[in-house]
């Protein structure tokens, strides 16, 4: 099984502040590569796929780099709607798909 | 508009059945592959089966041989009939659409949940 690790875990941030979350796999992914977000009591949404590519309708201050096992997701000009938990999850194994551990962002 | 619903969720005893639906609007499910994925309290998210437009079938091994993914083309619904249940089946259940292509499987619709409670 591929093994994700994402950091930090919980992360304390302002409305402005840039902010980067991390997603390590323990083998190579090459780019299948996914990042949501995720409010309480609200269904997960899709901000970056294939490691790179912003879902349409995606705020232009969400992007997504890397490839093989490491991975990043960096939101600029940080806004009040941002404030969530974020997930990445690899699709190389499909359709047994694996989500990491989630980073909760906090004001 | 594209749009999922589920329904189905509730308290049960261990070792009980439930069946959950996720009625879909805006696309045909059938043409689709869709999967199911739960979230338990204070955990993440984990994928539990998936259904994909030809037809096969793919299941955690947490849940393989007690779970059942299935669809309705006339209803437009997709179902998980979950035998079995365990404590550790506790969770918010989502369904959701899953686009495949040269760039992976993503998941780029979900609905909002429904939970289910494995207790006596």
């Amino acid at each position: 099984d591929i093994q994700m690790t994402q950091s930090p875990s919980s992360l304390s941030a302002s409305v402005g502040d840039r902010v980067t979350i991390t997603c390590r796999t323990s083998q190579t992914i090459n780019s299948y590569l996914n990042w949501y977000q995720h409010k309480p009591g609200k269904a997960p949404k899709l901000l970056i796929y294939a490691a790179s590519s912003l879902q349409s309708g995606v705020p232009s201050r969400f992007s997504g780099s890397g490839s093989g096992t490491d991975f990043t997701l960096t939101i600029s000009n940080l806004q009040p709607e941002d404030f969530a938990t974020y997930y990445c999850q690899q699709s190389y194994t499909t359709p047994a798909i694996t989500f990491g551990q989630g980073t909760r962002l906090e004001i | 508009e594209v749009q999922l619903v589920e329904s189905g969720g509730g308290l049960i005893q261990p070792g009980g059945s439930l069946r959950l639906s996720c009625a879909a609007s805006g696309f045909t499910v059938s043409s689709n592959h869709m999967n199911w994925a739960r979230q338990a309290p204070g955990k993440g998210l984990e994928w539990v089966s998936a259904l994909y437009a030809g037809g096969n079938t793919y299941y955690a091994d947490s849940v393989k041989g007690r779970f059942t993914i299935s669809r309705d083309n006339s209803k437009n619904t997709l179902y998980l009939q979950m035998n079995s249940l365990r404590a550790e089946d506790t969770a918010v259940y989502y369904c959701a659409r899953d686009v495949y292509d040269t760039n992976g499987d993503h998941f780029d619709c979900w609905g909002q949940g429904t939970l289910v409670t494995v207790s006596s």
